[in-house]
């Protein structure tokens, strides 16, 4: 099975700030990655396929980089609204799996 | 608009069995894979199931293959999960969701809850 190691766990940053979130892929996935934001009591929501590809209204401060076997997830100019815990997941081959989850906290 | 509605979760005890649905619209349901995903609670997210339009390809996580069962009626719009011999470890919210071009989840449910416990 394909692992996903996602880093930070958790992460705290101001707004305006730039961050970026990463998955580590356990062997080669292409560009078989997407990125999921989820608020509190909600469902994940779509900000990112194919590892650079922005979701239709989607911001364009998020943005999808991939380097090797390591992909990113930045954000730009952080805004309140933005805090959430945020996932990646692979589907080059099943069994699909997911990183554990970056919890981000604007200050 | 996309809509996925899933239901028929609650609390059962370990052992037992429970049937979720999934009642798809504002798409051509018989054109899209679908899929189970659940999250145990404060946990990430773990794929469970994933079934094809045709119903001809069908996947399962090691977790649950042999427990539980994807199914879905296009007719109906609806997509199924029966699960079975339920564990503690099967608690979690159930999502079902909707792939779009390859297998990513673009469209998902609200979720349904399923409590395993004596």
């Amino acid at each position: 099975d394909i692992q996903m190691t996602q880093s930070p766990s958790s992460m705290s940053a101001s707004l305006g700030d730039t961050v970026t979130i990463t998955c580590l892929a356990s062997q080669d996935i292409g560009n078989y990655l997407s990125w999921y934001q989820q608020k509190p009591g909600k469902s994940p929501k779509l900000m990112i396929y194919g590892a650079t590809n922005l979701e239709d209204g989607v911001p364009s401060r998020f943005s999808g980089s991939r380097s090797g076997s390591d992909y990113s997830l930045t954000i730009n100019s952080l805004g309140y609204d933005d805090e959430g815990i945020y996932h990646c997941h692979q589907y080059y081959e099943y069994p699909l799996t997911f990183g554990s989850g970056t919890k981000l906290e604007i200050k | 608009e996309v809509q996925l509605v899933e239901s028929g979760g609650g609390l059962v005890q370990p052992g037992r069995s429970l049937k979720l649905s999934c009642l798809a619209s504002g798409f051509t349901f018989s054109n899209y894979g679908m899929n189970w995903i659940r999250q145990a609670p404060g946990k990430g997210l773990e794929w469970v199931a994933s079934i094809s339009s045709s119903s001809s390809y069908i996947y399962y996580a090691d977790t649950v293959k042999g427990r539980f069962t994807i199914s879905r009626d296009n007719a109906k719009n609806t997509l199924y999960l029966q699960m079975t011999s339920l564990r503690s470890e099967d608690t979690a919210l159930y999502y079902c969701a909707r792939h779009r071009g390859a297998n990513w989840f673009a469209y998902w449910g609200q979720g349904t809850l399923v409590t395993v416990s004596s």
